[in-house]
């Protein structure tokens, strides 16, 4: 049973761009819900992360959007650039249980 | 900079040999992970840990066993290699606490494969 469904597996914008990429989960109990950067040949790693009593939160050009009722979250990348082509990896937890992923989006920014 | 350790980086062996994977981590984590993914696609859990001697399965079945004697090291071993276990294997440790308190830091990997 996937409990964290990722969109699109995908996505190629322009430099400048804002990419979005979208995450919804089943499990309401869920409290944390992390994103992480994966670049080729490196392990994951934790971008920006945020929880269920917020809706937004920002750190520098990355900006997750948090909608409880519609159980769905979502990674905008604000000026996009070349360096930012990765996978991206949204997560979720609930308390001290482990993560559980969802499939990744490969995104590409073209000069 | 989170310093977690993964030996060897890659790895081709023949089939029907032995392999461990070696993953250390510096941090003091009590908490231990490793991950199967096929390059840039899902992780799937395969085993984890929360402390010395304390080793559980995770979601995805794995041929391969895990051991945690010492906090820092958490390695996995394959007794008979076969070409199905091709793939590239993650470790990643946290601090105790909440998951939310305490993310989970990766290392980079060892791409294995199997001839």
């Amino acid at each position: 049973q996937q409990q964290v469904k990722q969109s699109p597996q995908s996505l190629i914008v322009q430099k400048g761009g804002i990419p979005i990429i979208n995450c919804a989960y089943e499990n309401t109990a869920f409290d944390y819900f992390p994103w992480y950067q994966q670049f080729p040949g490196k392990g994951p790693a934790l971008l920006i992360a945020i929880r269920p009593d917020v809706s937004e939160k920002k750190e520098g050009r990355f900006t997750i959007s948090f909608n409880k009722s519609a159980k769905q979250f979502s990674l905008h990348i604000m000026d996009s650039q070349p360096g930012d082509s990765a996978t991206y990896f949204c997560a979720a937890s609930k308390g001290a249980q482990k993560l559980v992923f969802g499939q990744g989006t490969r995104l590409t920014i073209n000069p | 900079e989170a310093d977690i350790y993964q030996t060897p980086r890659y790895l081709v062996i023949g089939t029907g040999k032995k392999i461990t994977l070696e993953c250390s981590q510096t941090m003091g984590h009590d908490k231990m992970y490793w991950y199967q993914q096929d390059p840039g696609m899902e992780l799937h859990l395969i085993h984890y840990s929360y402390g010395v001697n304390s080793t559980e399965k995770g979601d995805l079945s794995s041929e391969s066993t895990v051991s945690r004697i010492r906090t820092e090291h958490f390695p996995l071993t394959l007794e008979s290699a076969r070409p199905s276990h091709t793939s590239q294997y993650l470790c990643a440790s946290s601090g105790s606490g909440t998951v939310s308190n305490q993310p989970q830091h990766f290392g980079d990997g060892t791409r294995l494969s199997i001839l």
